[in-house]
């Protein structure tokens, strides 16, 4: 079984509609992070969480909110969902005890289409 | 700030040539850097990592040497195969761990032809 999981991996959605991406790990991290991938423009980090206590926002985090459920969840939602939403949609984690040797374990990702 | 710089892609080779993917960085602190790849349909993976000068991170026949003096860690390989089709993404983390993440760079897509 996978490590990091998505769901879904697909969704297709509406303009002004609400979503929820889901992740969930079973590596017992601490560290956990939801991405936005876009043609050309890498990993863009939207939000990320050192423990369930603790949330910051990354560098695109407009438009979006999240949720630490548990050390092993971490919700990703879209509160109005707009086209210039549509991408590739990564969670990942990650262990601090590795220190700046810190690697990170990526979910398959969802794909998101906002029409 | 921290930032990662990689050639352009896309990149296609022919199966059995030799591979390169240039990455160079800037970074306000000491970093370690990684190569991740990403497969048809897949999520990133580590695929090697470095975490000193003169470090060489290798796996799977790709090779990176830390470079501290050019600021950079290029991806090689040998003789790619079909498989290695995917794209490479160059990043570093640094001991300014109060942000907690990794910077990525914008990714190299590769592609082998038989």
């Amino acid at each position: 079984d996978a490590d990091v999981t998505q769901t879904p991996r697909n969704r297709i959605t509406k303009t002004g509609k609400r979503i929820m991406l889901e992740c969930s790990q079973t590596k017992g991290h601490d560290r956990m992070y939801w991405y936005r991938q876009d043609p050309g423009l890498g990993l863009r980090l939207i939000y990320y969480s050192f423990d369930v206590k603790d949330i910051n926002k990354g560098e695109i985090s407009d438009g979006y909110s999240v949720s630490r459920q548990a050390q092993a969840k971490f919700s990703l939602s879209l509160e109005s969902a707009i086209p210039n939403q549509t991408a590739l949609y990564f969670c990942a984690t990650s262990d601090p005890i590795a220190g700046i040797q810190e690697t990170q374990y990526f979910g398959p990702g969802t794909r998101l289409l906002v029409l | 700030g921290d930032s990662v710089t990689q050639m352009e892609g896309p990149v296609t080779l022919s199966e059995e040539a030799f591979l390169t993917i240039n990455c160079t960085y800037t970074a306000t602190g000491y970093p370690s850097l990684f190569w991740y790849v990403q497969y048809p349909g897949e999520g990133l993976q580590l695929l090697l990592k470095a975490t000193k000068a003169d470090d060489k991170g290798s796996n799977k026949g790709f090779e990176a040497t830390y470079r501290k003096e050019t600021t950079s860690f290029h991806l090689e390989k040998g003789s790619v195969q079909v498989s290695d089709s995917a794209v490479y993404f160059c990043a570093l983390r640094t001991s300014n761990t109060n942000a907690g993440k990794s910077t990525f760079g914008d990714g190299t897509t590769l592609t082998v032809k038989p």
